[in-house]
C-alpha cells in the first residue's frame, strides 16, 4: 500500500499570499495518478486536481498541481478567503487508493 | 444531473453490523466504479474500497479486509456497504463517491455512531 505524507500539517497565510502544499509518496505513483481535494467543515471533499496537474471541472486557475514519481505539489497562487480549508492528496495508481493525512490551510 | 443519495444516520452497539445504501441517479450506474470513503470525527479521509457495479467485483483496503462487504443492486441503481464487528473507532461519516476523471460526485454522507 502506498503511504502519502503531506506537509506541513498546518499552513498559516493571509489572503493574497501564495500557498504551497506538499505530498510525498512512499513509492512511485504510477502514471501520475495523483489527485488533490479540498474539504470545508461539514462538506464532502471537492476534487481540485487529477492526473497530478489537470484542473477538475470548474476549478479556478489559481489552483495548480505539479510533480511526478513520489513528490507532488499543490499551489494556490493568490489565496482567496474561500480557499481556507483542509487539503488532501490521494493516489489512485493501483487498485488500492490512499489519502494523505491532510494539510489545514488557516488564516493568519 | 448526477446525484448520490445515502441512507440515514445509524446508531449501533459494539459488535453489530451496519449496512449503508447509496442510490445513484443521473448517469449509467453500471458504467462507473462506486467508492466508499469514511471520515472519523475531526480526522482525515480514509478509502475503504470500491465496487464495479457492472461485474460486482470489489477491491477493499487492506485495513477492512474481512470486515467490509460491498454489493450492488443494478435494478435500483443502488450500492451498499456493510461493515461488521463494529467498534467505537468505526464511528464516522461514511461517503459513497463516484471518483475518477475530471469530475467527482459524492453522497451527502451517513453518520454511523458506535456506542454501548
Amino acid at each position: 500500500e502506498i503511504v502519502l505524507t503531506q506537509s506541513p500539517g498546518t499552513l498559516s497565510l493571509s489572503p493574497g499570499e501564495r500557498a504551497t502544499l506538499s505530498c510525498r509518496a512512499s513509492q512511485s505513483v504510477s502514471s501520475n495518478y495523483l489527485a488533490w481535494y479540498q474539504q470545508k467543515p461539514g462538506q464532502a471533499p471537492r476534487l481540485l486536481i487529477y492526473g497530478a496537474s489537470s484542473r477538475a471541472t470548474g476549478i479556478p486557475d489559481r489552483f495548480s498541481g505539479s510533480g511526478s514519481g513520489t513528490d507532488f505539489t499543490l499551489t494556490i497562487s493568490r489565496l482567496e478567503p474561500e480557499d481556507f480549508a483542509v487539503y488532501y492528496c490521494q493516489q489512485y495508481g493501483s487498485s488500492s487508493y490512499t489519502f494523505g493525512q491532510g494539510t489545514k490551510l488557516e488564516i493568519k | 444531473q448526477v446525484q448520490l443519495v445515502q441512507s440515514g444516520a445509524e446508531v449501533k452497539k459494539p459488535g453489530a453490523s451496519v449496512k449503508v445504501s447509496c442510490k445513484a441517479s443521473g448517469y449509467t450506474f453500471t458504467g462507473y466504479y462506486m467508492h466508499w470513503v469514511r471520515q472519523a470525527p475531526g480526522q482525515g479521509l480514509e478509502w475503504m474500497g470500491r465496487i464495479n457495479p457492472n461485474s460486482g467485483g470489489t477491491n477493499y483496503a487492506q485495513k477492512f479486509q474481512g470486515r467490509v462487504t460491498m454489493t450492488r443492486d443494478t435494478s435500483i441503481s443502488t450500492a451498499y456497504m456493510e461493515l461488521s464487528s463494529l467498534r467505537s473507532d468505526d464511528t464516522a461519516v461514511y461517503y459513497c463517491a463516484r471518483l475518477g476523471g475530471s469530475r467527482d460526485y459524492w453522497g451527502q454522507g451517513t453518520l454511523v455512531t458506535v456506542s454501548s
